[in-house]
Formats: C-alpha cells, sequence, structure tokens
C-alpha cells in the first residue's frame, strides 16, 4: 500500500522556473526521502530529512517538512532541462526495521 | 563500486515459464530489496532481506514468487509459473540499513519483464 502520495501527477514547465512538488503520508515516520527516476533508469537518492528537522538544502533541492501535517515539499529552483524525470517521496512508517514505502510520483518535464 | 547489478536488462517469455531475476547488491549493504514498477500500481515492495534473511515477504504476490539470498552478495527472484500480469519492471535495492540511513537506497537499473 502506498504510505505517501505525491501532488501534482504531472508539471510542466520552463527552463529556469521554480518546480514544485509534495507528498502527503498517513502514519508518523522517522524520517523522509525524495528519490528521482529517469526514464528507463533506477531510481536515485537525492535528500533525506528527519522527523526533527523541518527545512533542509542540497544545492539546487529544498525540502520542507510539516509533521503536522504529515506532507514535505520538494523544490527544484532554477530547473533545467537534465531535471526531467519522476521524482518519489518514501517514507519509513516510524517502525524499526521496516522498508521504505513509495508514493507513485510527480513526473516533471522541463521544457528549453 | 559498479552498483547494484540486476540482469536480465530485459527478459521476454511465455505464459507459464519459470523466470529467474538475478541481483548483486553493493559490497557492505546489509539490506537488499526487491520493488515492482507498474503503471498502475506504481512502486511496490516485494520482499526484503537483512543480514541475508527475509525480514517482510508480505509483498509477493502469491506462491507463484519466491526470493532467495544465499550469500551477502546475490539474490534471485523467480516467477513460476509466469502470468501475463506479473509484465512489469523489477528493481534491486541495497542499502546499509533497513530505512537507508543517510545515504538512502541504491536501486539497479531494473529488469523489463514481458510475459506474453
Amino acid at each position: 500500500s502506498q504510505q505517501g502520495e505525491e501532488d501534482p501527477q504531472a508539471l510542466s514547465i520552463q527552463e529556469g522556473e521554480n518546480a514544485t512538488m509534495n507528498c502527503s503520508y498517513k502514519t508518523s515516520i522517522n524520517n523522509l526521502q525524495w528519490y528521482r527516476q529517469n526514464s528507463g533508469r533506477g531510481l536515485v537518492h537525492l535528500i533525506l530529512i528527519r522527523s526533527n528537522e523541518r527545512e533542509k538544502h542540497s544545492g539546487r533541492l529544498r525540502v520542507t517538512l510539516d509533521t503536522s501535517k504529515k506532507s514535505s515539499s520538494l523544490l527544484i529552483t532554477a530547473s533545467r532541462a537534465a531535471d526531467t524525470a519522476s521524482y518519489f517521496c518514501a517514507t519509513d512508517g516510524n517502525q524499526a526495521g521496516t522498508a521504505l514505502i513509495f508514493g507513485k510520483g510527480t513526473t516533471l518535464s522541463v521544457s528549453s | 563500486d559498479a552498483g547494484v547489478i540486476q540482469s536480465p536488462r530485459h527478459e521476454v517469455t511465455e505464459m507459464g515459464q519459470e523466470v529467474t531475476l538475478r541481483c548483486k547488491p553493493i559490497s557492505g549493504h546489509n539490506s537488499l530489496f526487491w520493488y515492482r514498477q507498474t503503471m498502475m500500481r506504481g512502486l511496490e515492495l516485494l520482499i526484503y532481506f537483512n543480514n541475508n534473511v527475509p525480514i517482510d515477504d508480505s509483498g509477493m504476490p502469491e506462491d507463484r514468487f519466491s526470493a532467495k539470498m544465499p550469500n551477502a552478495s546475490f539474490s534471485t527472484l523467480k516467477i513460476q509459473p509466469s502470468e501475463p500480469r506479473d509484465s512489469a519492471v523489477y528493481f534491486c535495492a541495497s542499502s546499509l540499513e533497513p530505512t537507508g540511513g543517510g545515504q538512502g537506497y541504491t536501486f539497479g537499473s531494473g529488469t523489463r519483464l514481458t510475459v506474453v
């Protein structure tokens, strides 16, 4: 079953614009992670935010976490054509030894 | 390290045939996961191993699916007999710990299975 759900399902923007994707989840968590998947490839880990953190940055990526609303957002600033991919959030369900559960993803298309 | 290695990359088989997917995790990673990805259902966890021991196989669809991890450097996912609804991309991933820790999961490139 899906723990996280991304919104929107698809997003199309122009190069240079910012892209924001949201993730909502159902149960409490220890951490939330974001992954990117290029077409025909496996998922790649982007960033992890822990339940006691509210915001985290990595290069052009900014992740926020609101545990009271059980939601997270991923912001990609100054997007590039190479950012075209699907983005997934994953949660651990706040149980020791459990595997990550992934949402269905947001498909981002960046046109030049 | 070459990353997580899966084989084959593509597999086309006839309904009723046995299919075996293979995975070599990253050396030193203690946890190994098998996921299945379809458009309809997204990325589903099938089974995961920790220190070569199956921990959670609740996602394995039915008895036709089985997975083994005979040692720390090799795992297989077998489907017997295969059915058209098994068509999907199957991913293997590995990590230092079940929830990935700070570095998350490392995924292989996947095996695209088509059952006709």
